[in-house]
């Protein structure tokens, strides 16, 4: 069965400061990793990554997958209020499936 | 996201009674992905569908479950005598079905059962 593990569960953190969230899987037929956003509503899509160690980048977030130890991080910098939500990690797979792990929770306080 | 439009927004049943819950996907869109959420949990995959065929429901309870995605509509998720564990946010998407990240997500509906 395809699994996605995110870690930590929750976190919070001061306004400015730096948050790496952290995502490692075992799936069959790996194709993609993706970063969603979640606030109270649906998932927005952040980042879909393919090939490891290319850095992907939006604006105080970034983003990287190493294909090699099954896991990705997602970097927040200089955190801001706003960011506060849930991280959700997903895993695409041939066939078209997406399988989540749990999320992080992240709470910037100001 | 605003493209796919799922509803009820919010959707109350009482033990036994059925729910009927619809995803309209994005125009374009032909591939529809229901997913569920529980209290404090990921996303879970429910099911696949494409237009009159469902593709992957590896996800979906083997009972009392059922979607469609017809040939004219929405796509129906439909839970027969719902039990309180179904409460739960339910989660549609749409794709052109090329890649998975073309996927967007609808505002969900939230399903409680009293």
């Amino acid at each position: 069965e395809d699994k996605v593990v995110q870690s930590p569960l929750s976190l919070v953190v001061h306004e400015g400061d730096t948050v790496t969230l952290n995502c490692s899987y075992e799936v069959t037929n790996f194709r993609s990793l993706l970063w969603y956003k979640q606030e109270k509503k649906a998932p927005t899509f952040l980042f879909m990554l393919t090939s490891s160690g290319i850095e992907k980048k939006s604006g105080r977030l970034s983003s990287i997958l190493d294909k090699k130890e099954l896991f990705s991080i997602l970097n927040i910098t200089a955190t801001q209020t706003g960011d506060s939500a849930v991280y959700l990690c997903a895993v695409g797979t041939a066939g078209n499936k997406l399988t989540f792990g749990g999320g992080t929770r992240v709470l910037v306080k100001p | 996201n605003a493209g796919v439009m799922q509803n009820p927004r919010h959707l109350v049943r009482r033990r036994g009674q059925e729910a009927r819950l619809r995803c309209s996907p994005m125009k374009g869109h032909s591939h529809v992905y229901w997913y569920r959420q529980l209290p404090e949990e990921g996303l879970k995959f429910m099911v696949y569908l494409q237009k009159e065929n469902i593709i992957d429901e590896s996800g979906m309870p083997k009972e009392r479950f059922s979607a469609e995605f017809p040939k004219e509509g929405p796509s129906i998720l439909r839970i027969q005598q719902v039990v309180r564990g179904d409460s739960a946010a339910y989660f549609c998407a749409s794709s052109t079905g090329t890649y998975i990240s073309e996927a967007f997500f609808g505002q969900g509906t939230r399903l409680t059962v009293v």
